[in-house]
């Protein structure tokens, strides 16, 4: 199984500041189509998930654009540019590429200062 | 809109059975894949099983392959998950997700509590 690993797994942000979140997976999630299938989800209290980014870097519908997927190969990265009030939550990577065994980060903590 | 109403979740004693059922609609139900992840309280998330469009190739996490069922009818756009011999450690939300989640379309529905507890 592909296993996913974020860090920090907490992180306390001040309002207006970037925050970034760290995936890596245990192997490459380049699949034999040529695309990456790294999602990001984010959980809010209370909430079930809900994806942000898709395929590393597209933000889902209705997404703002204060949030950003990069990264390639093993290496990912979800930046939010400032934080918002309503970004606290859960946020979970998760690869596709070997669907149907979706495998999933342990999950960042984002929590305002 | 698509929306996924999960049903079915209680509390159930060690051993037990339990189906729980995902009602879909807002997109073509046959069309797509679906999945049943669950996230056991104050965890992460862990898939659990899926099944194709036609029902005819169904997957299982190792965690439940041999207690567990998944399967659909097209034809009542719902989907189900049959539990049995269940254990203290199936105790989770199960959400039911539809498609591969590789590109547009990834929604999930909003969970039903299932415990399992003497």
């Amino acid at each position: 199984d592909v296993v996913m690993t974020q860090s920090p797994l907490s992180l306390p942000v001040t309002l207006g500041q970037p925050a970034s979140i760290s995936c890596r997976s245990s192997q490459s999630l380049l699949h034999s189509d040529g695309n990456t299938y790294l999602n990001w989800f984010q959980q809010r209290p209370g909430q079930s998930p809900r994806r942000l980014i898709y395929k590393v870097s597209d933000r889902d519908s209705g997404v703002p654009d204060r949030f950003s997927g990069s990264g390639s190969g093993t290496d990912f990265t979800l930046k939010i540019s400032r934080v918002e009030a309503e970004d606290v939550g859960v946020y979970y990577c998760m690869q596709a590429t070997h669907w149907p065994l979706w495998t999933f980060g342990q999950g960042t903590k984002v929590e305002i200062k | 809109e698509v929306q996924l109403l999960e049903s079915g979740g209680g509390l159930v004693q060690p051993g037990g059975s339990l189906r729980l059922s995902c009602a879909a609609s807002g997109f073509t139900f046959s069309s797509y894949v679906m999945s049943w992840v669950r996230q056991a309280p104050g965890k992460g998330l862990e898939w659990v099983s899926a099944i194709s469009g036609s029902g005819g190739s169904t997957y299982y996490a190792d965690s439940v392959k041999g207690r567990f069922t998944i399967s659909r009818d097209n034809s009542k756009n719902t989907l189900y998950l049959q539990m049995n011999s269940l254990r203290p450690e199936d105790t989770a939300v199960y959400y039911c997700a539809m498609g591969y989640c590789t590109r547009t379309g990834c929604f999930w529905g909003q969970g039903t509590l299932v415990t399992v507890s003497s």
